[in-house]
């Protein structure tokens, strides 16, 4: 299976504040790598797929990178709605796996 | 706007069956291109894809559930389910079930806490 470590966990950042999420692959998955936000008690939320295409709707503060084994999440200026968990998940090969999470916490 | 709504008992003892539906309002079931599955999350851990299923039926399960997994899909009633045999403490997890369009999942259900526990 294809391993996906993601760092930092956990993350403490401020309101206004450019934030990165890494994710790495223990192989390549060329830009098979999606993003995904997760909040207590609400439907997750799918923010990027193929390394860097923003979903409809998504906030533009949020972008991806990445191709190969390293690709990073940013969002450029936090929102108080954003303190949530994101994960990243690879569909390179099967079975489908994801990232431990990022918890992103108020400073 | 696509919804997913999980049903299913919250609980369930040791050495039985994990039983769970999705019901998809919003959009067809039988969309080609789509796929329909589960995933799962347990207490204090990350996400774990199960498997999924397209509408005429054609299944992909992780490997390490695939031996008691089943997911079926019902298109007259436009919903998908999970079976889950003989479960045991471990999985105890929030069970999501996802839209998977041709790539990520796109859509997803609040998700249904099942605890294993006798």
């Amino acid at each position: 299976d294809i391993q996906m470590t993601q760092s930092p966990s956990p993350l403490s950042a401020s309101v206004g504040d450019r934030v990165t999420i890494t994710c790495r692959a223990s192989q390549s998955i060329s830009t098979y790598l999606n993003w995904y936000q997760l909040k207590p008690g609400k439907a997750p939320k799918l923010l990027i797929s193929a390394s860097s295409s923003l979903q409809s709707g998504v906030p533009s503060r949020f972008s991806g990178s990445g191709s190969g084994t390293d690709f990073t999440l940013t969002i450029s200026s936090l929102q108080p709605e954003d303190f949530a968990t994101y994960y990243c998940q690879q569909s390179y090969l099967s079975p489908i796996t994801f990232g431990q999470g990022t918890r992103l916490d108020i400073k | 706007q696509l919804r997913l709504q999980e049903s299913g008992p919250g609980l369930v003892k040791p050495s039985e069956t994990l039983s769970l539906t999705c019901t998809v309002s919003g959009a067809s079931i039988t969309s080609s291109g789509f796929y329909w599955g589960w995933i799962r999350q347990s207490p204090g851990k990350g996400l774990k894809w199960i498997g999924h299923i397209s509408y005429s039926g054609n299944t992909y399960y992780t490997p390490s559930l695939k031996s008691r997994v089943t997911i079926s899909v019902d298109t007259s009633k436009s919903r998908f389910s999970l079976r889950l045999t003989s479960v045991t403490a471990a999985d105890t997890a929030i069970y999501y079930c996802v839209r998977r369009a041709r790539d990520p999942f796109d859509y997803w259900g609040q998700g249904a806490l099942v605890t294993v526990s006798s």
